[in-house]
Order: C-alpha cells, then sequence, then structure tokens
C-alpha cells in the first residue's frame, strides 16, 4: 500500500515571502500521480497542482510549483509571494496510474496535512 | 460550470439510524468518489464509480455502500450509524481514472 507523509504540522510564513511545504511518499509503482490539495475554512479542497510521474519536468501553476524528486520519492509545494489568501490546510496526495484495467485508480491517498498561516 | 454539488451541507443522525448523502457531478464527468475526513484519521478513500460501476473500495465496513445513476449522480448509504461516523464526507467526480478530481463543500455528519 502506499503511504504518503508531510511532516510539516504547521508553518508560517510573512506575507510576500516563499514557503516549501514537504511531501514524501512511498510506493513501488512506477505510474502514478501526485498532487497538492488545498483546504480553506470553506471545506472544499481545491486542485492546486498536479504532476504525473512520467513527467521529470516539475509542474507549475502560477504562484505555485513543484520539486518533484522521483528517486527520492519528494515532492515539495514552493509557493512564491505569500497572500493572505494562501493560508489553508495543504494536503499531498498520491493516485496510482494506469486506470481501472491496469489495476490503478484505488483513490487517492491523502498526507495528515500542513496548515499554512500567513502572517500580514 | 457548475461545481460537484453535495447535499445536505450537514446532518444530525442518532446512533443506530441509517443516511444517505446525495453528490452531483460537474456536467460530463463520469467518476464520482466519495472520501471521509476526521481529524483522527484524516482524508481516507471510501469507493469509486464510474459509469455505474463500482471500480474501487477503501478499507470501510459494509455498513458503507453507494451508487451511482445513469446520469452519474451518486449516492452513499451508512447504516447502522455508530459515533465514530460523525466526520465531513466529501464527493469528488472526474472524467475519469487518469483525471484530476473535483471535490465538492462536503457534508457534515454528526451522530448522538
Amino acid at each position: 500500500a502506499q503511504t504518503v507523509t508531510q511532516s510539516q504540522p504547521e508553518m508560517s510564513v510573512q506575507e510576500a515571502e516563499t514557503v516549501t511545504l514537504s511531501c514524501t511518499y512511498d510506493t513501488s509503482e512506477s505510474d502514478y500521480y501526485l498532487f497538492w490539495y488545498k483546504q480553506p475554512p470553506s471545506r472544499q479542497m481545491i486542485l492546486v497542482i498536479r504532476q504525473e510521474a512520467y513527467k521529470q519536468q516539475n509542474a507549475t501553476e502560477n504562484r505555485f510549483s513543484v520539486n518533484f524528486q522521483k528517486a527520492a520519492k519528494s515532492f515539495s509545494l514552493k509557493i512564491s509571494d505569500s497572500q493572505l489568501g494562501d493560508a489553508a490546510m495543504y494536503f499531498c496526495a498520491y493516485r496510482s496510474g494506469g486506470g481501472y484495467s491496469g489495476g490503478g485508480a484505488d483513490g487517492l491517498t491523502f498526507g495528515k496535512g500542513t496548515h499554512l498561516i500567513i502572517q500580514p | 460550470k457548475a461545481g460537484v454539488t453535495q447535499t445536505p451541507r450537514y446532518l444530525i443522525k442518532t446512533r443506530g439510524q441509517q443516511v444517505t448523502l446525495s453528490c452531483s457531478p460537474i456536467s460530463g464527468h463520469r467518476s464520482v468518489s466519495w472520501y471521509q475526513q476526521t481529524p483522527g484519521q484524516g482524508l481516507q478513500f471510501l469507493f469509486e464509480y464510474f459509469s455505474e460501476t463500482q471500480r474501487n473500495k477503501g478499507n470501510f465496513p459494509g455498513r458503507f455502500s453507494g451508487r451511482q445513476f445513469s446520469n452519474s449522480r451518486s449516492e452513499m448509504n451508512v447504516s447502522t450509524l455508530e459515533l465514530g461516523d460523525s466526520a465531513l464526507y466529501l464527493c469528488a467526480s472526474s472524467f475519469g481514472p487518469d483525471s484530476p478530481l473535483h471535490f465538492g463543500n462536503g457534508t457534515r455528519l454528526t451522530v448522538t
């Protein structure tokens, strides 16, 4: 079974600065996806960024970027120019690839989350 | 485009009762999955449906069940409720197994 570990229960950063959230995972699969989701107090899980394991290039979405180290099984999220609206719980998640016929797609496996606080 | 809609948003039930939660996916999405979120266990996968067929199931007892209709809407049912079933239940939809999941706002279930 796959596991996802987020070692930082809480992080705090000053507005406009950069912060990096850590995530490591354990898997024996070669085909998979990694995600970062954001959950503000409104409870809705919002997809921040997605990375396909077969892609060496790190994914980027505006101020959000990842550092994907496949050999080290590490998937950290960097938030640049932090804004007050970035304050939320951030969850790292893993999903097997290969579709249903490939035996994958057995749901997302989430880490415990990192509570990100933005100091004004 | 409307997002994933979950009803009701809040629910209070008594131990031993049963409950049905509803999820309407984003238009065009054929996959619906359900997750349970609690402070102690975090986010846990319940099950996933695609084209009215259950594709995968998480490690939950048989009291938890679900179904998907021909219009891709999904329901999950929990029978013989226990106090430990109190949680936020999140529904997510996607085009298919290799597409990103989009979540609804969840249903907060409280069992007393």
